[in-house]
């Protein structure tokens, strides 16, 4: 159980294209989802968290304009990274929890390369 | 500001051999502490979690020690197999967010 799947799983694309990556949670309601960046041999760095239903939360430094969150519903939420240039190339991750107090599951990443 | 230290960086083991991967913390308001195992090209996956009211859990070859007092845990593998290698990376969380360690590279020669 506690499966999480995220698509695409590799984009490539061109300089200036918008990209919609989708993150599922396939047997549970997550009420919550998170979205992570991880660069090559680095730890993940955490986006923003988004709650079904609302506004999603940004960290410190990461622009919102330039990454789109929405959570429409208990199990899908999307990210689209918008007018994506080559410094956004990295590895994107998604998680899903089902409440407080329940761990993070992580979905297989979406490789993300912008030429 | 790295919320979690983790160390090392990398570690070799011979297989049947023990690996131990450390993580320290300073926020006490930290009360959940799981470890990630995570392939090449995928994301992590959830291999086992401990809460501070315990100071060891036990999973299979796979057990996690946690000091409150020294505000540290860690993750040893026994009977490292070949299937083991893998980047493993420590958290901790107030039930909102986890805060990743740098990661552990642990690579198990037959």
């Amino acid at each position: 159980g506690a499966v999480v799947s995220q698509h695409p799983s590799r984009v490539i694309c061109k300089s200036g294209t918008s990209v919609k990556i989708e993150c599922r949670s396939l047997d549970f309601q997550a009420t919550t989802m998170f979205w992570y960046r991880q660069f090559p041999k680095q730890s993940l760095m955490l986006m923003a968290t988004s709650n079904e239903g609302s506004k999603a939360t940004y960290e410190q430094g990461v622009e919102k304009d330039k990454f789109l969150i929405n959570h429409a519903s208990l199990t899908l939420s999307t990210l689209t990274v918008t007018s994506a240039h080559p410094e956004d190339s990295s590895f994107y991750i998604c998680s899903a929890r089902m409440g407080s107090n329940q761990p993070q599951h992580f979905g297989d990443g979406t490789r993300l390369s912008i030429l | 500001q790295q919320q979690v230290k983790q160390s090392p960086q990398s570690l070799i083991v011979q297989k049947g051999g023990i690996s131990i991967i450390n993580c320290a913390y300073e926020n006490t308001a930290f009360d959940y502490f799981p470890w990630y195992q995570q392939f090449p090209g995928k994301g992590p996956a959830l291999l086992i979690a401990i809460r501070p009211d315990v100071s060891e859990k036990k999973e299979g070859r796979f057990t996690i020690s946690f000091n409150k007092s020294a505000k540290q845990f860690s993750l040893h593998i026994m009977d490292s197999q070949p299937g083991d290698s893998a980047t493993y990376f420590c958290a901790a969380s107030n039930d909102y967010k986890l805060s990743f360690g740098a990661g552990t590279t642990v690579t198990v020669r037959a």
